[in-house]
């Protein structure tokens, strides 16, 4: 069974920065692109960045590009994402989300629960 | 510019059928989309990927209820016999060109 699991988010100040994880199982992680998308509250979902298998490439959303980093370590199956310079309106819950292919440009075909980060003074 | 679009949204009784559309942007026909059910409190769910030929590729448990189709610029999903879990608002998602985009999100209700 594929599982995606988030670490907890948290309250971060307005230009502080947060690293979220997500461990991964239930599937050859390696071998698969993962992303991050986020869903500020009320509203739709918004994909935020992908990374392909290899971590070789990696795509960002206009919004966090330059301030987010995704990465991965398959030695830990484990999904990352850098946030800095965060922003009252970077306050969204962020999902994990497992591609279906290895190449990062792809849908998403498992999710996590996700994880609420709000950004507040 | 690739943009999906779908109606904010929709209602159907219980037990009947509903066809919730996502349309693509011009220039972007021949592009696949997926189909995501998020109930409410819940994470995302995949339900199905659709490709430009209507054929589409379901998620793992995913019920003979849930189908997809496509014309031209238009996908489709439709769930028949409609159940109260089926409640929910459904997003589709589209890549290509190192982005991904997902549509505004339909909200099913069901009567």
């Amino acid at each position: 069974e594929v599982q995606l699991l988030e670490s907890e988010g948290g309250l971060v100040q307005p230009g502080g920065s947060l690293r979220l994880s997500c461990a991964a199982s239930g599937f050859t992680f390696s071998s698969f692109a993962m992303s991050w998308v986020r869903q500020a509250p009320g509203k739709g979902l918004e994909w935020v960045s992908a990374i392909s298998s290899s971590g070789s490439t990696t795509y960002y959303a206009g919004p966090v590009q330059g301030r987010f980093t995704i990465s991965r370590d398959s030695s830990k199956n484990t999904l990352y994402l850098q946030m800095n310079s965060l922003r009252a309106d970077d306050t969204a819950v962020y999902y994990c989300a497992k591609g279906e292919a290895r190449n990062a440009d792809a849908y998403s075909d498992y999710w996590g629960q996700g994880t609420l980060v709000t950004v507040s003074s | 510019q690739l943009v999906l679009t779908q109606s904010p949204s929709a209602s159907a009784s219980l037990g009947a059928s509903v066809k919730l559309t996502c349309t693509l942007s011009s220039g972007h026909n021949s592009y696949a989309i997926a189909w995501h059910q998020q109930q409410p409190e819940k994470g995302p769910r995949y339900l199905m990927k659709v490709n430009s030929d209507g054929s589409h590729i379901k998620g793992d448990g995913i019920p003979d209820r849930f189908s997809g189709s496509s014309s031209r610029a238009e996908r489709y999903l439709t769930i028949s016999s409609l159940q109260s879990e089926d409640e929910a608002d459904y997003y589709c998602q589209t890549w290509g060109s190192g982005i991904q985009v997902f549509g505004g999100g339909t909200k099913l209700t069901v009567l």
